[in-house]
């Protein structure tokens, strides 16, 4: 069974561009959500889709943002680049709200994101 | 606000040593996780608790969960290199009967030594 994907594994970028990162879920999970992992500032929770609403956000500007498509697969779209946008953008996958037996977050190989 | 603190943040030990790791959490949560992470790469997940007393081992790694405490542990057996990564606890804030939302902790970068 396909775990979570990610693409590209890898993308440059210049500041002030627009930067989309493809997340597909594991079969059967409808939840995706994206954490970033910038140098010294930890995971952070970014956004979580479930069912192809937006449920929950972090504490991040409106210039991230996605979507989820019907296939249950997500985008994350970050506006007008800046340096400190550069880290590994993580995405995982679970059960959504109807799975209450198994809970857990399984997550991609990641995006690594550089702005420069 | 969750807040979810782990300490060592780093930690160096020697081969055949035993050492714990503390994953401390400010409010109330029933589900608690452990993941692995080595350089460069994603998060493996290595243990799932889901009740007050909760106890998983595999291999040389057990975990405990103490919901009353707000405490987990990740207690390593007798290190070996193969275990240097950087650990991550975090805690799931559930929405409707999932996981919706985990918050992790620090990371310990954990470096076993020949």
């Amino acid at each position: 069974e396909a775990g979570v994907t990610q693409s590209p594994t890898h993308l440059i970028k210049t500041r002030g561009q627009q930067a989309t990162l493809r997340c597909s879920p594991i079969s059967g999970h409808t939840s995706v959500y994206w954490y970033q992992q910038a140098l010294g500032l930890g995971l952070q929770f970014l956004l979580w889709y479930d069912e192809g609403e937006e449920r929950n956000r972090g504490n991040f500007p409106p210039r991230f943002s996605g979507r989820q498509f019907p296939n249950y697969s997500s985008e994350l779209n970050v506006n007008a680049l800046e340096l400190e946008d550069s880290a590994l953008y993580l995405c995982a996958s679970s059960w959504g709200r109807a799975g209450v037996m198994n809970t857990e977050a399984f997550f991609g190989q990641g995006t690594r994101l550089t702005v420069v | 606000e969750l807040k979810v603190e782990q300490n060592p943040l780093f930690l160096s030990m020697q081969e055949g040593k035993n050492y714990t790791i503390y994953c401390n959490y400010s409010t109330t949560s029933d589900r608690l996780y452990w993941y692995r992470q080595d350089p460069g790469k994603s998060l493996e997940s290595l243990f799932v608790l889901l009740s007050n007393g909760a106890v998983k081992q595999e291999g040389r790694l057990m975990a405990s969960l103490d919901t009353k405490a707000r405490l987990s542990t990740l207690h390593i057996t007798a290190a070996v290199h193969d275990l240097s990564a950087t650990y991550f606890c975090a805690v799931g804030r559930g929405y409707g009967g999932a996981t919706n939302k985990l918050i992790f902790g620090t990371g310990t970068l954990l470096a076993v030594q020949p």
